[in-house]
């Protein structure tokens, strides 16, 4: 079964400080993917980030970047130089059995 | 254009009333979720319609009754719910659902609560 552990419940920080949000997952699936949604207290999940099993790359997009590594079953998210906005929950989730694992989620504070 | 929308926002109703959740789509996806989300936890799969057709089920109680009436819609008809069902209950769409490899859009969510 496909499993994903966050286990990180809530981080604050302060604004400008980085953040690094932990994801490790389960799978016995050769192929499979990964992604990050972000959750506003509006409710409404943001796509984030889609990865798939055979793309090692790490990802930058503007003050978020992502590293995957495929031999400690981790995809982290980072996010640099944090503001206000980035307060959020943020979920990691893996594809499998045409369903998302969803991890528990990363409740972000970002103090001004 | 990655737009879902959902209406109501909100919704307050009895355990005997009848109503209905809608979501639409213009993205030209052909698969439709419905999610369960209650407070701090992550969303639950609840139905899952591929090509106007249910294709998953998570075993969600009859009184939560789904409906694709075509590509762009989907609604979920309410009726005889008990105040446990109170939750953000949130519309997505991918451009396919096999495999889940597609990311999916998520509407802003109808927030129900059973009194």
């Amino acid at each position: 079964a496909q499993k994903v552990t966050q286990a990180q419940t809530e981080i604050s920080v302060v604004e400008k400080e980085d953040v690094t949000l932990d994801c490790v997952y389960e799978t016995r699936d050769t192929t499979y993917y990964l992604f990050w949604y972000k959750q506003p207290p509006s409710g409404e999940l943001v796509f984030l980030i889609r990865r798939n099993s055979f793309d090692e790359q790490n990802e930058i997009s503007g003050r978020y970047s992502w590293n995957f590594q495929k031999s400690t079953s981790s995809f982290n998210f980072t996010i640099t130089a944090s503001q206000v906005v980035d307060s959020a929950v943020y979920f990691c989730a893996l594809e499998g059995n045409n369903r998302l694992a969803f991890g528990k989620g990363n409740q972000v504070v970002v103090i001004p | 254009d990655t737009e879902v929308t959902q209406t109501p926002k909100h919704l307050v109703m009895g355990m005997t009333n009848k109503k209905s959740l809608k979501c639409e789509q213009h993205m030209g996806h052909r698969a439709m979720y419905w999610y369960k989300q209650k407070a701090k936890k992550p969303p639950e799969l609840m139905f899952v319609y591929s090509y106007e057709k249910l294709s998953i089920n998570e075993s969600v109680p009859s009184r939560f009754s789904p409906e694709c009436p075509n590509s762009s819609l989907l609604n979920l008809h309410l009726h005889a719910l008990q105040p446990e069902d109170s939750a953000l209950y949130l519309c997505a769409s991918s451009q396919d659902e096999q495999g889940s490899a597609y990311e999916q859009y998520f509407g802003p969510g109808t927030r129900l609560t059973v009194t």
